[in-house]
């Protein structure tokens, strides 16, 4: 099936610095992929939808310039957490689909985000 | 709005224990219906789906029936095994990407 992988898998950083996850297509062109934010015994709740070569679509309440979402290739997005802050500490999920919006979502394992 | 409510973990059973993990939603019109599951290491998978009411999704074994009277999408298995462990997510969308969780129910199986 297809495999979307994430890296890196947690990181750890200081509260002020910035941290990118990468979130790849290994085996597919994914037109759309998408970003969660899990807390813990929470859902998953979606931050933005990202289109290949276009803005990214945020959902009500995830700031734009706290959460920079770039989808430069048909296999990579990218999420970079800047200025980050203990409150940011997450778990950090992406899932990648082709075309059509019925179309199955692939997930990625996650990124455990811990700032100090 | 739409929401997805799941039974608290973690489900202890034992091998070859009949499984039911409750899930229930609230969301306007016909939503489709999901259960995703994760193990460990590993990114969700899509478990099994059904789109319209009284249908039954499956797979491995598991079913779901998208129950519209008591807007219900209960997980059963009649014989869980070891490697049945693994967290389950129920889900519902009404065919836009925006998927929307329940908070997972863990699953563990012992021998």
């Amino acid at each position: 099936g297809a495999v979307v992988s994430q890296h890196p898998s947690w990181v750890i950083c200081k509260s002020g610095t910035s941290v990118k996850i990468e979130c790849r297509s290994l085996d597919f062109q994914a037109t759309t992929m998408f970003w969660y934010r899990q807390f813990p015994k929470q859902s998953l709740m979606l931050m933005a939808t990202s289109n290949e070569g276009s803005k990214a679509t945020y959902e009500q309440g995830v700031e734009k310039d706290k959460f920079l979402i770039n989808h430069a290739s048909l296999t990579l997005s990218t999420l970079t957490v800047t200025s980050a802050h203990p409150e940011d500490s997450s778990f950090y999920i992406c899932s990648a689909r082709t075309g059509w919006s019925t179309d199955t979502q692939y997930f990625g394992p996650g990124t455990r985000l811990t700032v100090l | 709005g739409d929401s997805v409510t799941q039974m608290e973990g973690p489900v202890t059973l034992s091998e070859e224990a009949f499984l039911t993990i409750n899930c229930t939603y609230t969301a306007t019109g016909y939503p489709s219906l999901f259960w995703y599951v994760q193990y460990p290491g590993e990114g969700l998978q899509l478990l099994l789906k059904a789109t319209k009411a009284d249908d039954k999704g499956s797979n491995k074994g598991f079913e779901a029936t998208y129950r519209k009277e008591t807007t219900s999408f209960h997980l059963e298995k009649g014989s869980v095994q070891v490697s049945d462990s693994a967290v389950y997510f129920c889900a519902l969308t009404h065919n836009t990407d925006k998927l929307i969780f329940g908070t997972g129910t863990r699953l563990q199986v012992f021998p």
